[in-house]
């Protein structure tokens, strides 16, 4: 069974740092990862989707990094807004069976101005 | 463009109420559907998935039910509502079994049972 990790679980920090959240997984048997953000009382967003084949994806400020063989995926954020301020999750897809994702618990982010 | 449309968006219901959330998938055909529980502080909670009309894949045994009655409608149902059905619900849309565009989320319904 996928399990999936996220540290820290949660992160102050000033406008304008750059961001480091990290997730770890069980099984490196995977079709994807998925880096969602979700806002409070909203759903989730896509962030990031980074194939298994795939090491990294970009998205203006974001970075998602993929090292499958040691379980470990990173998103890093430069140079933080405000309106950075959500939850953020990871979702590693094992292989076999349909297409469902494992959810970690998340990394709570307050960006201060 | 894919869409997905999820109502309502609140839901505040009597204990022992019967309840019905529906979701939509428009602009993709034979999507793989999903329903999702979040209660507060608590992470995500996969209920039912779903690969095709008429085809329901239970994860929790619960008070809940799950239709597919055309193949991008989804519907999370209850005959009787209990106060820990309290939650938000989400539902959640896949192009295929191996990823190809990974998941994509509705809104959300946020149900209190009082």
């Amino acid at each position: 069974k996928q399990e999936v990790t996220q540290i820290p679980a949660a992160l102050s920090v000033p406008e304008g740092e750059n961001l480091v959240l990290n997730c770890s997984f069980t099984d490196s048997a995977i079709y994807n990862l998925q880096w969602f953000r979700q806002d409070p009382g909203k759903g989730l967003t896509s962030l990031l989707l980074i194939q298994s084949s795939q090491r990294e994806q970009t998205s203006g400020r974001l970075n998602a990094s993929l090292d499958k063989s040691s379980g470990r995926s990173t998103l890093y954020i430069a140079a933080s807004q405000p309106g950075d301020s959500a939850t953020y999750l990871c979702a590693p897809a094992t292989t076999g069976g349909s297409y469902i994702p494992t959810f970690g618990r998340g990394t709570s982010l307050i960006v201060h101005p | 463009s894919q869409t997905i449309h999820q109502w309502p968006a609140t839901l505040v219901q009597p204990v022992g109420s019967p309840l019905s959330l529906e979701c939509t998938v428009e602009g993709t055909s034979n999507p793989n559907l999903y329903w999702y529980r979040q209660a507060a502080g608590r992470g995500l909670q996969l209920l039912f998935y779903s690969v095709g009309i008429g085809q329901i894949s239970s994860e929790v045994p619960q008070n809940l039910s799950a239709s597919r009655p055309q193949d991008r409608q989804f519907i999370l149902s209850s005959k009787k509502l209990l106060l820990s059905d309290s939650g938000f619900y989400l539902c959640a849309w896949s192009l295929d079994d191996v990823g190809s565009y990974g998941y994509t989320f509705g809104s959300g319904t946020r149900l209190t049972v009082v």
